[in-house]
């Protein structure tokens, strides 16, 4: 059930784009993007649900192909800040209980 | 600061014993979530609750309990401590049952079981 990052880590430069994917072997209602710098707890970026909806970051974009049970963050222009692992979270069905965690991607922004 | 407070921020104790972490929710947040995170690792799904009943279990081990008072804090009670035990655990709330908002996690308790 736990859906599956790639890559599971990049090295970009500042100013560089990234794309970090997430799939599911499961059918998807929502997909959830976190990220997390170390140490520190993870940190809310962006929701996609089914249907198109989407909540979050002004900065990042996602989509979210329901039919390929797949989502893709987008991280364009990064920045230093952008720096940690990301995490996408998914569940299969509205009302579910269960928000299972990829097992992350790792993004290293060098300067 | 996410709102969710997480005690002890860390905690230290041998094989064989039992602990008590402790969770408040964001102010009216009606929904609690414990993940596990081990070294280096991803998140794993521990157990919800909502409104003082529990919705949603993951692979929790036998070893492990959890509840959720009137007051909606939360506690996860781990007991017979293993070596493998040792993580950070994160607790999570959010103002629904479903996955349409956002989690917001805690600063977690780091557990080391020695």
């Amino acid at each position: 059930q736990q859906p599956v990052q790639s890559p599971q880590a990049v090295i970009l430069r500042e100013g560089e784009d990234a794309v970090i994917n997430c799939s599911s072997s499961k059918a998807l209602y929502s997909v959830h993007w976190y990220r997390q710098k170390h140490g520190e707890a993870p940190v809310f970026l962006m929701i996609l649900l089914k249907g198109g909806e989407q909540k979050g970051h002004e900065k990042i974009s996602a989509s979210f192909n329901e039919k390929k049970q797949q989502s893709s963050l987008y991280l364009t222009a990064s920045q230093l800040s952008y720096s940690g692992t990301y995490f996408c979270g998914t569940d299969g069905a509205q009302g579910a209980q269960k928000l299972v965690f990829g097992q992350g991607t790792r993004l290293t922004i060098n300067p | 600061d996410s709102g969710v407070t997480q005690t002890p921020k860390h905690l230290i104790t041998a094989t064989g014993q039992r602990v008590t972490l402790r969770c408040s929710p964001r102010s009216g947040d009606l929904s609690v979530y414990w993940y596990q995170q081990s070294l280096d690792q991803g998140l794993q799904f521990l157990i919800q609750y909502y409104n003082g009943e529990e919705r949603a279990k993951g692979n929790i081990l036998e070893r492990f309990s959890a509840q959720q008072f009137p007051d909606l804090h939360s506690e996860l009670n781990l007991s017979s401590l293993e070596l493998g035990d040792s993580a950070l655990y994160f607790c999570a709330s959010s103002p629904e049952v479903s996955y349409n908002s956002p989690l917001h996690f805690g600063n977690g308790t780091r557990l080391t079981v020695t």
